[in-house]
């Protein structure tokens, strides 16, 4: 069956430290997306692709990258990790198309910045 | 001000009760509105969806949009306490004129639900 997966389900990291997250999908999506979901914010877009090579930025950004080398694929960095990154990333993937398009998500990777 | 407003609860009602979420947006582009359900330490799936305003039920869930109000609803009737859960709306804009979604989602806060026995 077709999927999403995520790696590492959970992480512990010192603050200043480079941190990647991955993100595979088999669907063969075109469009995948980064998430963060903290207490009293729900789930907030970090980053999205809508194809290889491209990459655009979400609302909360700042001091995250990506990038997207293939289809299956959408790696989450954290250049220098912080305690305000402790949170849990989820993945996300989409085909594009007319009308509604679900999006499925991935298990989620719990990150803790000490 | 956040672009979509969800209460967090918590709520707890007892089985069989009728639930009643809800949440409200600001962005008029919106057009297509759904719900998510968030079970402990899993992703979130797919519950209902709905474009543009209307009813739609499945089973025990309907969804209702207004659009002139900016409100959405979803409705749980008998409810169980498999149904004890994070329970997400989430809002997507139309990129293009053809309709075409790519399934970029706007959420709100997300409400936990305890039903009890």
């Amino acid at each position: 069956d077709a999927e999403i997966t995520q790696s590492p389900r959970h992480k512990i990291t010192e603050t200043g430290r480079q941190v990647t997250l991955a993100c595979h999908q088999t669907w063969n999506h075109n469009n995948m997306f980064w998430y963060r979901q903290d207490l009293g914010h729900g789930l907030r877009l970090i980053h999205y692709s809508y194809g290889v090579h491209d990459t655009n930025k979400g609302e909360v950004s700042d001091g995250y990258s990506v990038s997207r080398s293939n289809t299956e694929d959408l790696p989450l960095t954290l250049e220098s990790a912080a305690s305000s990154q402790t949170s849990v990333y989820f993945c996300a993937s989409s085909r594009t198309q007319g009308g509604n398009t679900e999006a499925f998500f991935g298990q989620g990777t719990r990150l803790t910045v000490v | 001000q956040k672009e979509v407003e969800q209460d967090p609860g918590p709520l707890s009602v007892p089985e069989g009760a009728i639930v009643s979420l809800n949440c409200t947006y600001s962005n008029s582009a919106f057009q297509y509105f759904m719900w998510y359900r968030q079970y402990s330490r899993k992703g979130p799936e797919l519950l209902m969806y709905t474009y543009s305003s209307g009813n739609k039920e499945d089973g025990r869930f309907t969804a209702q949009v207004d659009k002139s109000s900016k409100y959405i609803s979803l409705f749980i009737r008998d409810s169980q306490p498999s149904d004890s859960a994070t329970y997400l709306c989430a809002m997507s804009a139309l990129l293009d004129a053809g309709g075409t979604s790519y399934g970029k989602l706007t959420f709100g806060q997300g409400t936990i639900l305890t039903v009890h026995p």
